[in-house]
């Protein structure tokens, strides 16, 4: 089975600076998609920027930007110009291409504090 | 369009009762999933289901059971609840048309076990 590795329980940054949140996956499979969702005290589940393994191209959402790098398994997240409202819970997810079975995993969690 | 609805929101359980947890989605998705999510922890897979009529298990399966007779239905039963079942229960969705890469889920079901 797929696995997510998040090695960082807790991150800190400065408003306004930039931080990178670190997402690794074990997986055999060719066809894949990566996300990295942001839970805030409520618990809802908001999707922050998404990337489709066949892509080259690293996924860019305005302030937040992906580095993809395939053949390392790795997938992390960079904030720039850290907001207040940025502080939550960030989860790294997998999921399986429709020929394996979409089964979708997440990581444990890096929980983001921003200081003002 | 109402997405992913679950319910209940909220529930106190008292050890050993029963109950289910209710999962739907009006999006004609392929693909339900249960996770469970403890304090401080991440999203541990329950079950999911490729379609109506099949189900497989997660990583935390024991304790539970599913069904999915309708595309739309995927509801979790909870057997002789535990303490340890106390969490807070995610249902999801994705469709199985590409890109296939938007994920739903409903907004949680707070699980208490006394």
């Amino acid at each position: 089975a797929q696995t997510v590795t998040q090695s960082q329980p807790e991150m800190s940054v400065q408003e306004a600076e930039t931080v990178t949140l670190s997402c690794t996956y074990d997986t055999s499979e060719s066809d894949y998609y990566l996300f990295w969702y942001k839970q805030p005290p409520s618990r809802q589940m908001i999707l922050v920027i998404r990337q489709e393994a066949y892509k080259q191209q690293n996924a860019t959402e305005n302030r937040f930007s992906v580095n993809f790098q395939k053949a390392a398994k790795s997938f992390s997240l960079k904030i720039s110009d850290s907001q207040l409202g940025d502080a939550a819970m960030y989860f790294c997810a997998y999921r399986s291409g429709e020929t394996s079975g979409s089964r979708l995993t997440f990581g444990e969690g890096t929980q983001l504090t921003v200081n003002p | 369009n109402a997405g992913v609805t679950q319910t209940p929101k909220f529930r106190i359980l008292k050890i050993g009762q029963s109950m289910t947890l209710q999962c739907t989605q009006d999006m004609n998705h392929n693909y339900m999933y249960w996770y469970r999510q403890d304090p401080g922890m991440g999203l541990k897979l329950i079950y999911y289901s490729v379609g109506a009529g099949i189900t497989d298990k997660g990583e935390v399966p024991n304790g539970y059971n599913v069904s999915r007779s309708t595309t739309e239905d995927f509801p979790l039963r909870l057997e002789l609840a535990a303490p340890s079942q106390t969490s807070v229960y995610f249902c999801a969705s994705v469709t199985r048309q590409r890109p296939g890469n938007t994920i739903y889920f409903g907004e949680g079901s707070w699980l208490t076990v006394v």
